[in-house]
């Protein structure tokens, strides 16, 4: 079955240290990977994205993410974190190019604590 | 390229009545999508249009919803006869179809229906 798990669903930690989120999926197709970012009571933004090539990819507001294929997992991090990066944070797959839609987790909510 | 809009933003309404929201794609955005987040879960997918055409529907998407996107632009999603279970936030999608961002789904701010 194809499935997306956040393992993490809150994440407290201090501004300016480093912070990951870690994401794994199920999958015997090929995969692409997303974070997005939720603020309260907005949309979802893209934070950044996997695709194909190098494995790390880096995103807006300072964000990286690392896909590991043996792993099956698609972690974020950030060096050093703001108060302004709590939020909640989902990873999202795409099973396949053929498939159109997401699959989300359940999402992390992380928050910043000064 | 203002980004996704829907509307209304709220909707509270009671049950057995029905609702339709409304959903803007970016321009020239010839995909849309629809998604259900209830509180504290990620967005499940709720249905898919390539232009007109509704290509994919989930089995969440039961016979008391409907969506259309009669000319190939804004979409509206109906809910028929409100049930509690239906409160939630819609979200709406877009993404272009050939460019290097067509794997990318831009949302839109959501509208968070609330059954009573």
């Amino acid at each position: 079955a194809q499935s997306v798990t956040q393992l993490d669903s809150q994440v407290p930690v201090f501004e300016e240290a480093p912070v990951e989120l870690r994401c794994n999926y199920s999958s015997s197709v090929s995969v692409y990977l997303f974070w997005y970012v939720q603020y309260p009571n907005q949309g979802l933004q893209l934070l950044l994205k996997y695709l194909s090539g190098s494995t790390l990819v880096k995103g807006i507001n300072g964000f990286e993410a690392e896909f590991n294929k043996s792993q099956t997992s698609f972690h974020l991090r950030k060096p050093s974190v703001h108060i302004s990066d709590t939020a909640e944070y989902f990873c999202a797959v795409r099973f396949s190019q053929g498939a159109q839609k997401l699959v989300f987790g359940q999402g992390t909510r992380l928050t910043i604590n000064p | 390229d203002t980004g996704v809009s829907q509307d209304p933003r709220h909707k509270i309404t009671k049950r057995g009545q029905n609702v339709t929201f409304r959903c803007d794609p970016i321009s020239e955005h010839n995909r849309l999508y629809w998604y259900r987040q209830t509180l504290g879960q990620g967005p499940e997918f709720l249905t898919y249009f390539q232009n007109e055409a509704q290509l994919e529907k989930s089995r969440l998407l039961s016979d008391r919803f409907s969506a259309e996107r009669p000319k190939g632009s804004f979409s509206t999603l109906e809910i028929q006869r409100t049930e509690q279970g239906d409160s939630a936030m819609y979200l709406c999608a877009s993404s272009p179809g050939a460019s290097g961002r067509r794997y990318e789904q831009y949302f839109g701010p959501g509208t968070r229906l609330t059954v009573t």
